[in-house]
């Protein structure tokens, strides 16, 4: 069965960097791209970006443009989001998808919590 | 970049009653369109694909329509299981969420 299962919460402090990573099993990983989706306590899902494990191309949203890197590693089929400059607006559940046109596949959820 | 609008914000309607939401698209995204349903704690679930496609094994009462810019949700008949936020999504260029419909029972 597909799964997607991302790395544990992480606390940081304003201005540090999150690296966020998300391992993939039950379906070929480079046949699928993966989006990137953050959700703020008691706010809706904001879209941050994708990424075509196939070829590295990558798309991000205008807002996070300059501060999001999303890259992988096929040999163990893993999709990475890292964020930097942190500000206390980032603290976010961050889930990863795989997507083709819709998304039927979420990870579990890694919360980053950014706290002086 | 494409925004998406969702009304209402936010209902509260009785058991077995017919709810509606829409979405509309600042432009033209043909069909693509998605809507998923959010529980507390827990990942979307997509109901709904490509504005009137049902995903497999959710239920007939939701369904979807609409193309273009102009898009409608709908629970024929509301179970309390239901209870949950409402999204549409469009990928026609890059991805955009609408703000969300939170769906209460009276």
């Amino acid at each position: 069965q597909v799964q997607l299962v991302q790395s544990g919460a992480e606390v940081k402090k304003p201005g540090a960097s999150v690296k966020v990573s998300c391992k993939a099993s039950g379906y070929t990983f480079t046949s699928y791209d993966i989006n990137w989706v953050r959700q703020a306590t008691g706010q809706g899902l904001e879209w941050m970006g994708w990424m075509n494990p196939n070829s590295g191309n990558t798309g991000y949203a205008q807002k996070f443009q300059g501060r999001v890197t999303m890259t992988r590693n096929t040999s163990i089929s893993t999709a990475y989001m890292e964020l930097s400059s942190l500000r206390s607006e980032d603290t976010a559940v961050y889930y990863c998808a795989r997507t083709l046109g819709a998304t039927r596949y979420w990870g579990q959820g890694t919360l980053v919590t950014v706290s002086s | 970049d494409i925004q998406m609008t969702q009304s209402p914000s936010s209902l509260s309607a009785s058991v077995g009653d017919r709810v509606t939401i829409t979405c509309q698209a600042s432009q033209d995204i043909s069909n693509y369109l998605n809507w998923y349903q959010q529980k507390p704690g827990k990942a979307p679930k997509l109901l709904i694909y490509d504005a009137s496609n049902l995903e497999t094994g959710v239920p007939s009462r939701f369904s979807g329509s609409g193309s273009g810019t102009d898009f409608t949700f709908t629970i024929s008949s509301l179970q309390p299981e239901d209870i949950a936020t409402y999204y549409c999504q469009q990928y026609d260029n890059l991805v955009t969420f609408g703000p969300g419909t939170k769906v209460d029972i009276k």
